[in-house]
């Protein structure tokens, strides 16, 4: 079975400074990772994913993920946090590609709070 | 853009009622997904769908149905609402994953039930 950690619910950060939110995964064979970022009151939206080729990936609102393999990690990162950036955000890992469509499976979400 | 729309924002029902929620995407998409987020607990899959009349259970389809008679509508019943689905209910689609490329899942603004 395939699982996703965040292990902060909170993570505050002042404006200009650099955040990272963090992610670690369990899948059978290569990962398929993904990051989604939540507004208030709003669905989901799509931010990167990493399915192959360079760990760093790089995504909207300049955000950029590393994908670790020997960590079991793809933590989200930016250089320069703005207060904007105050969301809810989701890791969600899928295994390769299996039949019958391709589920996700996220975690638990982090808080992120930029303030001035 | 893609484009994914669900029929309310927000609904109130009473304990026992039979409730639709309707999930409409407009890029042709394969596949379709009906989540749930609790704080706390994420996104959890309810059921989803790969093609046209098929669906498969996801990780917490007790107490729900759904149905896909067209390729862009799909719905979530509850037959008979109970106070612990009220919840934020967010549906997505996506074109189908394959061996060599995944794809990411589009969300629309999703529906927060309340059953009294």
């Amino acid at each position: 079975a395939q699982s996703v950690a965040q292990p902060e619910d909170q993570v505050n950060v002042a404006e200009g400074n650099p955040l990272t939110v963090k992610c670690t995964y369990s899948v059978s064979g290569n990962p398929y990772l993904f990051w989604y970022v939540q507004y208030p009151n709003r669905g989901l939206q799509f931010l990167l994913k990493y399915i192959t080729g360079d760990n760093l990936v790089k995504g909207s609102y300049g955000f950029e993920a590393e994908f670790n393999k020997s960590q079991t990690s793809f933590h989200l990162k930016k250089p320069s946090a703005l207060v904007s950036d105050s969301a809810l955000y989701f890791c969600a890992v899928r295994a390769p590609f299996t039949g019958g469509g391709n589920k996700l499976t996220f975690g638990t979400g982090t808080q992120l709070k930029v303030e001035l | 853009d893609v484009k994914v729309t669900q029929s309310s924002r927000y609904l109130v029902k009473r304990t026992g009622e039979k409730v639709f929620l309707e999930c409409v995407q407009d890029m042709d998409h394969e596949n379709m997904f009906w989540y749930r987020q609790d704080p706390g607990l994420g996104l959890r899959l309810i059921y989803f769908s790969y093609d046209v009349k098929m669906k498969e259970k996801g990780d917490i389809p007790e107490g729900y149905s759904v149905s896909r008679e067209k390729k862009e509508r799909f719905s979530l019943i509850l037959e008979s609402a109970s106070t612990n689905q009220t919840s934020m209910y967010l549906c997505a689609s996506s074109p189908p994953g394959t061996r060599t490329s995944t794809d990411t899942q589009y969300f629309g603004p999703g529906t927060r039930l309340t059953v009294l």
